[in-house]
Formats: C-alpha cells, sequence, structure tokens
C-alpha cells in the first residue's frame, strides 16, 4: 500500500479539455513533487512545494497548473494540452524540501492526449 | 555530457550472478544520491541512499566516488524478483537541491 494516492489511475482527454490530476499524501511530509515520465525519458520535475509554497517551477509551459491546497493534497490542472503531453504523471513527498530527502511515489497517472 | 548518465542495458544474467552498474555525473557539487527501482509500469521505489562512505543493505551495496565522479550499485546473488529498472538520482548540489534522474538500466534475472 502506498503512503502516496494518486487520481485518476488513466485518463484520456482531447486537445481542448480541462482536467484535473490529484495526489494525496498520508505521510506527514511537507514536500510534494510532480514529475512527468515519457517513453524512453528519464523522469523531468516538473514542480516542487514546500509547506504549500511552490519553491521550483522546472520551465514547465502554462497548459499544467499546480495548486497546493494544503501539505498532503496537490493538483495538476490540465489545460489545452497538446499530443507530446502523453505521459505518466508522477507525484511525490519527502519530509522536507532539502538534500539527502528520499521521496515516496505514487502510481502515476497515464494521460493520453487524443 | 548528460547531467546525469546510465548505461540503458538491459543487463541479463543468470540467478545467483553478480551484477553492478555505474551511474556518472557532471555536477561536482552534487551531495546527494540515490538508488530507485522501478518495476516495469509501476512507480519508482527507493532502493537506498548513497553516502560519503558507502552503503550496504544485504545483497546490495551503493558506493560513491567524488573524484571520478559515479556512484554504482552492486546486486550479489541475484534473484528472479531483482529484475526491474535501476534508476540513479543526483541532487544538482550548489545551493540546488533539484533532484536529477538517469534514465535507468534494466536488469534482466533468468533462471
Amino acid at each position: 500500500e502506498t503512503g502516496v494516492t494518486q487520481t485518476p489511475r488513466h485518463l484520456v482527454m482531447g486537445m481542448t479539455n480541462k482536467k484535473s490530476l490529484k495526489c494525496e499524501q498520508h505521510l506527514g511530509h511537507n514536500a510534494m513533487y510532480w514529475y512527468k515520465q515519457s517513453a524512453k525519458k528519464p523522469l523531468e520535475l516538473m514542480f516542487v512545494y514546500n509547506f504549500k509554497e511552490q519553491t521550483e517551477n522546472n520551465s514547465v509551459p502554462s497548459r499544467f497548473s499546480p495548486e497546493c491546497p494544503n501539505s498532503s493534497h496537490l493538483f495538476l490542472h490540465l489545460h489545452t494540452l497538446q499530443p507530446e503531453d502523453s505521459a505518466l504523471y508522477l507525484c511525490a513527498s519527502s519530509q522536507d524540501w532539502g538534500r539527502d530527502q528520499p521521496q515516496h511515489f505514487g502510481d502515476g497517472t497515464r494521460l493520453s492526449i487524443l | 555530457r548528460k547531467e546525469v548518465e546510465q548505461d540503458p542495458g538491459p543487463f541479463n544474467v543468470p540467478e545467483g550472478a553478480t551484477v553492478a552498474f555505474n551511474c556518472t555525473y557532471s555536477n561536482s557539487a552534487s551531495q546527494s544520491f540515490f538508488w530507485y527501482r522501478q518495476d516495469c509500469r509501476k512507480e519508482p521505489k527507493l532502493l537506498m541512499s548513497v553516502y560519503s562512505s558507502g552503503n550496504e543493505d544485504g545483497r546490495f551495496t551503493a558506493q560513491l566516488n567524488r573524484a571520478s565522479q559515479y556512484i554504482s550499485l552492486l546486486i550479489r546473488d541475484s534473484k528472479l524478483s531483482d529484475s526491474a529498472t535501476y534508476l540513479c538520482v543526483v541532487n544538482r548540489g550548489g545551493g540546488s537541491y533539484i533532484p536529477t534522474f538517469g534514465r535507468g538500466t534494466s536488469l534482466i534475472v533468468h533462471p
């Protein structure tokens, strides 16, 4: 059983749709992350939140909009996505944002853009 | 040179074999290093942190070589269940905690 839960597990959407990905962590962690994993490519960090504040935006296009209402929940709002945005989106958490902080990942949302 | 480089493999070994992977990193200021394991279509899971003095956990041993800027993972007495992709993670360093993942090394352990 994972301490980080993501919904939905799978999502198919058109390029003009708006949808949201949800992540919830039950580990009492203070930092949460969004990653993108495309086929044959390494995980790419997208956003980092520490104590609900965004600390990193790794040059992510504005069609991806994160929201962190509290330390346990993280959303990724999607709007006007492109076919190349099809990927596995992983949420992770760690005790704090800083060095020597291993991360715990959710199962991911597999996103397909038509 | 890529920030974090791994041989994608696959490494195809028989049960009981000893296998080792290396991961090179480009930023000499990097301070934190990890190995994660990712099974097919699953999320990455922390395998072990890599400390300056090395780290051993059962059949798994991780080493850090700062002079040559690489970390290694040694797996002894391979099991079928060790088949997975092993991801190297290096925090960028120099005041940045951004983790950079390698593409992973695929290991297949066969009977």
